[in-house]
C-alpha cells in the first residue's frame, strides 16, 4: 500500500522556539519522490521542497531543514527559530514510480507558533 | 500574476444541482491536476491530464463527476446532481512537462464547495 502518517495533528511552540514534524510514508517502490507543503491560513498549498529516492542527503534551506532516512522510511522537517509566519497547515507527500502525478498527501500538521 | 487560477473561489449550491468549475494552469505547464481536501485532510487525487488526455482518474471520481481539459490549457470539473457529501476545497495544480515525478505542482487557491 501507498500510504503518508503524519502523526502529530496539531503543535504549537512559543516564537524562537525549534520545531520538528513527523512524516513516515509507505511503499513498495524502489523509486520515487517526497515532498513537503505548507498551507498557510490563505489557504493556497506552497511547495517547499522535492527529494528522490536515491538521494538521502539532508537539506538545509534558511530556517528549514529536512533529514530523510530510508531505513526508517521517515522524512522529517526541522523549522528552527520558528515564527509566527510558520504557522500553517504542512503535508508531507508522496509520489511513487507506480504513478508519478497520483501524488498521495498525508493527513497534515497543523503549526501555530505563539508570540 | 502567472500562477494557477481557479474559479469561482467559493460555490454555494442546493442539493441535487450541478456545478462546474474552472481552472487555468500555468501556461507552458502540460499536466494538470484535480484534488479535493475536506476539513482537516490533505489533499486527494482526483484526476490527472497530460495535454488534453485524461490518463488517470481516483476511484473517488464516481459517474457524478466528469473533467475535461478540451485544448490542453484550461480544465473544467463538473459535479452532477450534488450531494452533501461533496462539500468540499476543490483544488486544482498544474505541473511542466518533463519526466512524470521529477517536477513539483504548483497549486491553484481552490474553489470551495457548499452543499445544502
Amino acid at each position: 500500500a501507498q500510504k503518508v502518517t503524519q502523526a502529530q495533528t496539531e503543535i504549537s511552540v512559543v516564537e524562537k522556539e525549534d520545531v520538528t514534524l513527523d512524516c513516515v510514508y509507505e511503499t513498495r517502490d524502489t523509486t520515487y519522490y517526497l515532498f513537503w507543503y505548507k498551507q498557510p491560513p490563505s489557504g493556497e498549498l506552497v511547495f517547499l521542497i522535492r527529494r528522490n529516492s536515491f538521494d538521502e542527503q539532508n537539506e538545509i534551506s534558511g530556517r528549514y531543514s529536512w533529514n530523510f532516512q530510508k531505513s526508517t522510511s521517515s522524512f522529517n522537517f526541522t523549522i528552527t527559530a520558528s515564527q509566527v509566519v510558520d504557522s500553517a497547515v504542512y503535508f508531507c507527500a508522496l509520489s511513487p514510480q507506480t504513478s508519478y502525478d497520483k501524488v498521495i498527501f498525508g493527513p497534515g500538521t497543523s503549526l501555530s507558533v505563539i508570540p | 500574476d502567472t500562477g494557477v487560477s481557479q474559479d469561482p473561489r467559493h460555490k454555494i449550491t442546493k442539493r441535487g444541482q450541478n456545478v462546474t468549475f474552472r481552472c487555468d494552469p500555468i501556461s507552458e505547464h502540460n499536466r494538470l491536476y484535480w484534488y479535493r481536501q475536506t476539513l482537516g485532510q490533505g489533499p486527494e487525487f482526483l484526476t490527472y491530464f497530460q495535454n488534453e488526455a485524461q490518463l488517470e482518474k481516483s476511484r473517488l471520481l464516481s459517474d457524478r463527476f466528469s473533467a475535461e481539459r478540451p485544448k490542453g490549457s484550461f480544465s473544467t470539473l463538473e459535479i452532477q446532481r450534488t450531494e452533501q457529501g461533496d462539500s468540499a476545497m476543490y483544488l486544482c495544480a498544474s505541473s511542466p512537462r518533463g519526466v512524470a515525478g521529477l517536477y513539483e505542482q504548483y497549486f491553484g487557491p481552490g474553489t470551495r464547495l457548499t452543499v445544502t
